[in-house]
């Protein structure tokens, strides 16, 4: 199957600075990215919808301003956590789509801490 | 928007045994159904999925059911290992003439152990 590459895979930070997490399709053109957050023992709950070439579409409660979303190009879509706080840490993962038809794959996820 | 619901929320079972997951959803548009095995801190991984045209699935050990009058589907496991121990994921979505940039809405998951 194809791949998406997620990086870095673990990241601690200090509270009030910024995280950018990076998703590489390797082997396909991801023309949409979802980006989703999962606390310990909880579901995935998506956070973002992004488009190559255009503006990230965000779920209900969830700050654009904070989480920012950058999908230049159809290999990489990134995530920054900006101003990050103690409540932000989560395993973020990100799921990409191709052409139509094509399955979809997540990155290996990327575990945050803020101290 | 659409609301899975899944249960058990754990599940433990003997070596051999079966185990059964159930999820229902709100949004009778929804055509799509995928199940994801979920290892601690690993990626979720798709272990099998359902489409709306289709009432069952089956590879190998594992089967989907699905029941679009009543809105919800299961997974069953048979002869359960060691290895299948996970968190178990359903979800359901909406698709368009096969695409796959579709939006999940994930069941809160179910801890499934199997006791050697």
């Amino acid at each position: 199957g194809a791949v998406v590459s997620q990086h870095p895979s673990w990241v601690i930070c200090k509270s009030g600075t910024s995280v950018k997490i990076e998703c590489r399709s390797l082997d396909f053109q991801a023309t949409t990215m979802f980006w989703y957050r999962q606390f310990p023992k909880q579901s995935l709950m998506l956070m973002a919808t992004s488009n190559e070439g255009s503006k990230a579409t965000y779920e209900q409660g969830v700050e654009k301003d904070k989480f920012l979303i950058n999908h230049a190009s159809l290999t990489l879509s990134t995530l920054t956590v900006t101003s990050a706080h103690p409540e932000d840490s989560s395993f973020y993962i990100c799921r990409a789509t191709g052409t139509e038809g094509a399955e979809a794959f997540f990155g290996q996820g990327t575990r945050l801490t803020v101290v | 928007g659409e609301n899975v619901e899944q249960h058990p929320s754990t599940l433990s079972v003997q070596e051999g045994d079966s185990a059964v997951i159930k999820c229902t959803y709100s949004d009778s548009a929804s055509n799509y159904f995928p199940w994801y095995k979920q290892e601690l801190g690993k990626r979720p991984q798709l272990i099998i999925d359902i489409r709306s045209n289709v009432g069952e699935k089956k590879d190998q050990r594992i089967a989907v059911t699905l029941n679009k009058t009543a809105k919800h589907f299961s997974l069953h496991i048979t002869e359960t290992q060691p290895e299948d121990s996970a968190v178990y994921f359903c979800a359901a979505s909406i698709t368009h003439s096969g695409g796959s940039n579709y939006k999940l809405t994930f069941g809160k998951g179910t801890l499934l152990t199997v006791n050697p």
